[in-house]
């Protein structure tokens, strides 16, 4: 089955800086990785997507990146707010969807 | 407001004392899972349920039950609670299968087994 890893699982930046957090998975079948954000407290909560026929998306601040023969993808952050600090989880899905096993991200205003 | 319903959203219970966490969904959504959520560990899922009295394993359904007789719910049973199984539980709904469809996510109920 699907398995995948997350890189970093903590990661601090400064306000203002940009945070990249990784993903690799195993499963060349899957094809939808989503991105969840997790607030303390709360349920995680889908914050942007990309599906396997796209190399790139991007969504204000956030984008995603897909390289589907390393079979990895990263979530980038650019212009950190301390409102961004939460646990973000990539996923990898083709019928079952696979968690990696996050990332802590703090933002030092 | 479409939303995933959980409840209760905290519980102390006693080691062997049957419980049911309820889940509810507004969106008509086909299919629903409950997910555990452990530190290091990500979100692992418990059972999955793909329609109405269509209910399969996930990766870790020991010690779980679940039903699924209508589709806007989806209860958790746990027959006779272990402390390991004190956790964060979260259930969730997506449109349907296939790999193109996200979750969304309940607000957890937090697990406590004594």
């Amino acid at each position: 089955g699907e398995n995948v890893e997350q890189h970093p699982s903590t990661l601090s930046v400064q306000e203002g800086d940009s945070a990249v957090i990784k993903c690799t998975y195993s499963d060349s079948a899957s094809n939808y990785f989503p991105w969840y954000k997790q607030e303390l407290g709360k349920g995680p909560q889908l914050i942007i997507d990309i599906r396997s026929n796209v190399g790139e998306k991007k969504d204000q601040r956030i984008a995603v990146t897909l390289n589907k023969t390393a079979k990895h993808f990263s979530l980038h952050i650019t212009e950190t707010q301390p409102e961004d600090s939460a646990v973000y989880f990539c996923a990898a899905s083709d019928n079952d969807m696979r968690f990696g096993a996050g990332t802590r991200l703090t933002v030092k205003p | 407001e479409a939303q995933v319903t959980q409840n209760p959203r905290y519980l102390i219970t006693v080691t062997g004392k049957k419980l049911t966490v309820t889940c509810s969904q507004n969106m008509n959504h086909e299919y629903m899972s409950w997910y555990r959520q452990d530190p290091g560990l990500g979100l692992r899922q418990i059972y999955y349920s793909m329609n109405v009295e269509v209910t399969d394993k996930g990766d870790v359904p020991e010690g779980y039950k679940v039903s699924r007789k209508e589709k806007r719910n989806f209860p958790l049973i746990l027959e006779s609670p272990s402390p390991n199984q004190t956790s964060l539980y979260f259930c969730a709904s997506r449109k349907g299968t296939g790999g193109i469809y996200g979750y969304t996510f309940g607000s957890g109920t937090r697990l406590t087994v004594v």
